[in-house]
């Protein structure tokens, strides 16, 4: 089956500080890999992606590489802000395009 | 086009009663997908259209729901004889076909059944 599973939270960092969320996934085939942001207040809306192995997504300082040979797409980003505070949801598409999103791993940034 | 929107933002129901829910996609998107999300866990997929074709269901979306999208255009998700378990965000997104299947989400339906 097709499942995500990504690190609980909450995360609490200073700003500054890097930043690391933990997705790991199973699936049938090769899907494609996704990283949402909710900001507070605010809908879903997608932050990054990579739709093969060994390909890196990049946006808004944030990264993730997509590890075929540990099914992993863990984000992170060298120094955070604190408008960087929202929840953090790990997706994978599969071959028949529906989407499994993990529980999403909420972060604070304090100044 | 100022993105995905649903209506309406909040629903409070007593059980037993029907729902309807409605979305309307960006206007050049093909594609529209449901999810239910609750508190604490991700979006869940209950269903997808590509145009006006229902392509994928969910497993565990039950006999008590029903979604249809008959122009390719708005779609609207149906609730029959709510049950508490009902209560969660309904959230739609839409996206192309084509590229890499970027979704845009809309801001949700709210719905308490109680």
């Amino acid at each position: 089956g097709n499942s995500v599973t990504q690190m609980e939270g909450p995360v609490t960092l200073s700003e500054e500080a890097f930043l690391t969320i933990n997705c790991t996934y199973t699936a049938t085939g090769y899907p494609s890999l996704f990283w949402y942001v909710q900001y507070p207040g605010e809908g879903l809306q997608l932050l990054l992606k990579a739709t093969k192995a060994d390909d890196k997504g990049s946006n808004k300082g944030f990264e993730a590489t997509y590890r075929k040979e540990t099914t992993s797409f863990h984000l992170e980003k060298g120094s955070v802000q604190v408008s960087d505070s929202a929840v953090y949801f790990c997706a994978l598409k599969n071959a028949g395009n529906q989407f499994y999103f993990g529980t999403g791993t909420s972060l604070t940034v304090i100044p | 086009d100022t993105g995905v929107s649903q209506d309406p933002r909040h629903k409070i129901t007593k059980r037993g009663q029907n729902v309807t829910f409605r979305c309307d996609p960006i206007s050049e998107h093909n594609r529209l997908y449901w999810y239910r999300q609750t508190l604490g866990q991700g979006p869940e997929f209950l269903t997808y259209f590509q145009n006006e074709a229902q392509l994928e269901k969910s497993r565990l979306l039950s006999d008590r729901f029903s979604a249809e999208r008959p122009k390719g255009s708005f779609s609207t998700l149906e609730i029959q004889r709510t049950e508490q378990g009902d209560s969660a965000m309904y959230l739609c997104a839409s996206s192309t076909s084509g590229g890499l299947y970027e979704q845009y989400f809309g801001p949700g339906t709210r719905l308490t059944v109680t």
